[in-house]
Order: C-alpha cells, then structure tokens, then sequence
C-alpha cells in the first residue's frame, strides 16, 4: 500500500501568515488521486481539496492544493483563526486508500 | 443536505464483536452514485479506511481487516453497518461512517461526527 508522509509534523505561524503543507507518496499517486482535509479536535474530518488541486464546495480560496506523482502541497494563502486545526492528505488512486500521519497548524 | 450519524455500544469486550450502525438522512442510499464507508481514528492518531458498500451490496475491504469486517446496507432504513469480530485493545477507536462519491475508498465528502468505541473487560 501507499504510505503518505506529511511534514512537518507541527507548523506554529500566525493568524495571516502563510502556510505550506507538504504529503509524500512512497510511490506514484495515480491521476493524481490526493485529497486534504482538516480537522479540528472533536470533529470529523472535512473535505477540502480532491483531485490534488479541486477544491471542495463552499471551500475558501484562500486553501489551495497542487503537486503531483509523489509530492503534493496544500497551502493556506493567509491564516484565518478558524484554519488552526490538523490537516491529513490522503490518497485513493490506489487500494487501499491511506491517509498521512497528518500536520498540526498551531498558533504561535 | 446530506447527514450521516454512527449508532451503537461504546463499549465492546475483548475477543467479541464491534457493531455499528450509520443512518443516513437528507439523501437516498439507494439512489446510487456513491459508495458509502467506514473510516477509524486510533486515539490521537491518523486515519484508518475499512470499506465500503454499494447500495447493491457491492463491497470492499482494507485487506489489513478483511478477515474481520463484515458491512451491510438495509436500503429500506436508509442504513448501513460495520461488524468487526475478534475485536482486541488495538480496535479502540473513534468509527465514522462517510460518503465517497468516487467509489476508490475516497474522497469522502459527508461524514458522521463519529462514535467511540472502547475494547476493554
């Protein structure tokens, strides 16, 4: 199976600063099969970008995803308050599908 | 607006088996077009993909809880359900159910706000 690695681990930056995530594949993602979403504690996971770089209905365009192969990137133009959260890429190009260990945005 | 929500026991003893079921409100399973899974988070940790229904019956399993994972979908209630037998400790997790709209086990774009399951004596 693919496995996804997501770095960093934890991203401490501010409320409009800009973030960059990044998800590795340990092999080809095919057709560029990568979904991002994010979390916040005690909620399920949302639906933010799929196909690598669509984004998902009613999300901001300040969130944006691109890559693709094995290196996949999301990134937060301007951190809003409400972006502070954990987000997890995952790759369905492949069976089974798997998720990355995910990368914690943290106000610093 | 389509709503998902797990029911079921919160607590499951070790070497039985962990029932859940998910409702679905504000759309037809049985309308087709989407496949309809299982997801679970370890405490803390990342996300784990079980499996996935058809509304035909049709499924898949992660091959790493094939042996284990029974889903099921009873269209007339609008649900569908996990079985996982020989549960042990390492089965302690929170289960969302979620709609994948591409049938790959992702993306998946409505989830349930999840249960907890605990695996304890």
């Amino acid at each position: 199976e693919i496995v996804l690695t997501q770095s960093p681990g934890t991203l401490s930056l501010s409320p409009g600063e800009r973030a960059t995530l990044s998800c590795r594949a340990s092999q080809s993602v095919s057709s560029s099969y990568l979904a991002w979403y994010q979390q916040k504690p005690g909620q399920a996971p949302r639906l933010l970008i799929y196909g690598a770089s669509s984004r998902a209905t009613g999300i901001p365009d300040r969130f944006s995803g691109s890559g693709s192969g094995t290196d996949f990137t999301l990134t937060i133009s301007r951190l809003e308050p409400e972006d502070f959260a954990v987000y997890y890429c995952q790759q369905y190009g492949s069976s089974p599908s798997t998720f990355g260990g995910g990368t914690k945005v943290e106000i610093k | 607006q389509v709503q998902l929500q797990e029911s079921g026991p919160g607590l499951v003893k070790p070497s039985q088996t962990l029932s859940l079921t998910c409702t679905v409100s504000g759309g037809s399973i049985s309308s087709g077009g989407y496949y309809w899974s299982w997801i679970r988070q370890h405490p803390g940790k990342g996300l784990e993909w079980i499996g996935y229904i058809y509304y035909s019956g049709s499924t898949y399993y992660n091959p790493s809880l094939k042996s284990r994972v029974t889903i099921s979908v009873d269209t007339s209630k609008n649900q569908f359900s996990l079985k996982l037998s020989s549960v042990t400790a390492a089965d302690t997790a929170v289960y969302y159910c979620a709609r994948d709209y591409a049938g790959l086990g992702g993306p998946f774009d409505y989830w349930g706000q999840g249960t907890l399951v605990t695996v304890s004596s």
